[in-house]
């Protein structure tokens, strides 16, 4: 089983400001099938990037995922008052498919 | 537009079983395989599992093997999760989500049920 690690554990920023969160897993994700989730207090995940580097259907691009084999980032390059959430990052290219923690990014 | 409308769930006994529903909507339910997710409360995303409603083909988290069970019913475009012999530590929000990709397990998770809520308790 792959297992993702993300960091760090809560990124404390302001509006404005560029976030960098990253995800690392413990060996090679295969074919980069690496995606990333926003999921705000009560509702679903939202899909922002697969493949760790395609943006999801209206995604704004502000969001964007780098990186491949071990480690991925996702970097969100203004925040916008609505991006402070948890994000996830998941990959998907073997079984079992595995979560990461988490990355919370809350308003500094 | 893709919609997943989930159902069931509630409080449930230690031992007992619970089955969620997941009704699909504005897309052809047999060409994308459907994924569990759940997710304890404060806590990350746990995969349990997939059903490729095209086949019947299921591929079930190590952890939750020998208690659940993923079908399917194409006449009404509807996947179910049942989990048996429940425990505390199965007190979880619990979603469905539809692949990116059609006839893939290997998909990314675009579209996602409202979530159904399964609390264990005596």
């Amino acid at each position: 089983e792959i297992v993702l690690t993300q960091s760090p554990g809560t990124l404390s920023l302001s509006p404005g400001e560029r976030a960098t969160l990253s995800c690392r897993a413990s060996q090679g994700v295969s074919r980069n099938y690496l995606a990333w989730y926003q999921q705000k207090p009560g509702q679903a995940p939202r899909l922002l990037v697969f493949g760790a580097s395609s943006r999801a259907t209206g995604i704004p691009d502000r969001f964007s995922g780098s990186g491949s084999g071990t480690d991925f980032t996702l970097t969100i390059s203004r925040l916008d008052p609505e991006d402070f959430a948890v994000y996830y990052c998941q990959q998907y290219g073997s079984s079992p498919s595995t979560f990461g923690g988490g990355t919370k990014v809350e308003i500094k | 537009q893709v919609q997943l409308m989930q159902s069931g769930g509630g409080l449930k006994e230690p031992g007992a079983s619970v089955k969620v529903s997941c009704k699909a909507s504005g897309y052809t339910f047999n060409s994308y395989v459907i994924s569990w997710v759940r997710q304890a409360p404060g806590q990350g995303l746990e995969w349990m599992g997939w059903i490729n409603p095209y086949n019947g083909n299921t591929d079930y988290a190590q952890t939750l093997q020998g208690r659940v069970s993923m079908t399917t019913d194409t006449s009404t475009s509807t996947a179910y999760m049942e989990l048996r012999s429940l425990r505390s530590d199965d007190t979880a929000m619990y979603y469905c989500a539809r692949g990116r990709v059609s006839y893939s397990s290997s998909s990314s998770f675009k579209y996602w049920g409202q979530g159904t809520l399964v609390s264990v308790s005596s």
